[in-house]
């Protein structure tokens, strides 16, 4: 069974502060995504990476792909208070149906005022 | 909500009552999904549909049942519930790129089983 592990777990920091968000797994995946989900709400797709090595900016949220496709991080730089939710990186399985996607468990990152 | 719609937002039942999930897209996708969603425990899924009148079943599947009506519509049904079905239930749809396998999905529907 392919994994993917997401850590930490919880996240509670100060606006203004730095984090990354890591997103491990043994096993190589064609592409990987982010997703945030807040409160009450469907998980919206932040981003996609496909190429290992692969490095996508969207504002102050810094995504990367590792160079063997295993792995990835999300790294935000100054953050507030909007930024707070669960983040979860879903990994794209090589083979079977289309969209077939594996996900993390998740980081629930809370941003205090 | 990327095109989905879920119906309905909240139900309680009562162990052993049936119910209908509903999920219409309206991006004209091919690939249509259901997930669970529980505490710790991420998205776990349980049924998708590669295309119209195909189904598969996915990481849990047991004491679920789905029907894709057609390109738009994906329901997934509940026979007996039980309170370990006590979860948060997403329905998805997919970008047509089978490179990319992106997934978009509703507002979710929240399940209590009594």
């Amino acid at each position: 069974t392919q994994l993917l592990e997401q850590s930490p777990q919880f996240l509670s920091i100060q606006e203004g502060e730095n984090l990354t968000v890591y997103c491990n797994s043994s096993s190589v995946f064609s592409s990987l995504q982010w997703y945030r989900q807040e409160p009450g709400e469907g998980p919206v797709l932040l981003v996609t990476v496909v190429t290992g090595g692969e490095v996508k900016k969207l504002k102050r949220l810094t995504f990367q792909f590792g160079d063997a496709r295993k792995d990835s991080s999300l790294h935000i730089t100054a953050a507030q208070p909007g930024d707070t939710g669960l983040y979860l990186c879903a990994g794209g399985r090589y083979g079977g149906s289309q969209g077939n996607l594996i996900f993390g468990k998740g980081t629930k990152l809370s941003v205090k005022p | 909500n990327a095109g989905v719609t879920q119906t309905p937002k909240f139900q309680v039942l009562k162990t052993g009552q049936s119910m209908t999930l509903q999920c219409a897209q309206d991006m004209n996708h091919n690939s249509m999904y259901w997930y669970r969603q529980d505490p710790g425990m991420g998205l776990r899924l349980i049924y998708y549909s590669a295309s119209e009148g195909t189904t598969d079943k996915g990481e849990v599947p047991n004491g679920y049942n789905v029907s894709r009506l057609n390109k738009r519509e994906f329901s997934l049904r509940l026979e007996s519930a039980a309170p370990s079905q006590t979860s948060v239930y997403f329905c998805g749809h997919g970008s047509p790129g089978t490179s990319f396998r992106e997934q978009y999905f509703g507002p979710g529907t929240r399940l209590t089983v009594t």
